[in-house]
């Protein structure tokens, strides 16, 4: 069974930093594009970011460009989002998903950006 | 970047009844190397991740149940779900996926009436 476990989110104050993680099982992790997408309170959804199966490739959404960094450790199944400068518009809930459209979507980790 | 636009925003349908949801994508989804649609319907229950119900445009994900089935190719979608059911309910979302940034629609609440 596929699993996705998100963790790392917390309350932080704007500028601040967080690294969010995912644990993935049940599937050849390395085989896999992997995405991060997230939800604001109350919307819709909105991509984040995604990392080709070697990590040769990465791609962020033009609002984050430049202060997240997608990563991942084929070694360890798990993915990384590395959160710089955090705006109170980041806020919301993060998840990891498989593949390079995101089939598969874990429970996802709450990220709040207040003072 | 392909923006995406669902209609309507929420829809009250009674149990039984058939469900219709429209998404349009500002340009192609359809890939004129393998004739592929790269088009994805999403169900999102309150509390809980989005699920995916269809790829490719009309391709239902394993144990989705046949009521809800996708049709559509190029810039017009549709997610009809055949015959309502209470667990139904919930808010819909297309997303492409032929090419980064991915880009969803706003979403479509369905409420029984």
């Amino acid at each position: 069974e596929v699993q996705l476990v998100e963790s790392g989110g917390a309350l932080v104050q704007p500028g601040g930093s967080l690294r969010l993680s995912c644990a993935a099982s049940g599937f050849t992790f390395s085989t896999y594009w992997m995405s991060w997408m997230r939800q604001a309170p109350g919307k819709g959804l909105e991509w984040v970011a995604n990392i080709k199966e070697d990590g040769s490739e990465k791609y962020h959404v033009d609002s984050v460009r430049g202060r997240f960094t997608i990563s991942r450790d084929n070694a360890k199944n798990s993915l990384y989002l590395q959160m710089n400068s955090l705006r109170a518009e980041d806020t919301a809930v993060y998840y990891c998903a498989r593949g390079f459209s995101g089939n598969r979507w874990g429970q996802g980790t709450l990220v709040t950006v207040s003072s | 970047d392909i923006v995406m636009t669902q209609s309507p925003d929420s829809l009250a349908v009674s149990l039984g009844e058939r469900a219709t949801i429209n998404c349009k994508s500002s340009q192609s989804l359809l890939s004129s190397s393998n004739n592929k649609n790269y088009l994805i319907w999403y169900q999102q229950k309150p509390g809980q991740p989005p699920m995916m119900l269809i790829s490719g445009a009309s391709t239902r994900e394993s144990g989705v149940p046949e009521r809800f089935s996708g049709s559509g190719s190029g810039t017009d979608f549709t997610l009809t779900i055949s015959s309502l059911q209470a667990e139904d309910v919930a808010v819909y979302y297309c997303q492409q996926y032929y090419g980064n940034p991915l880009t969803f629609g706003g979403g479509t609440k369905v409420e029984i009436k």
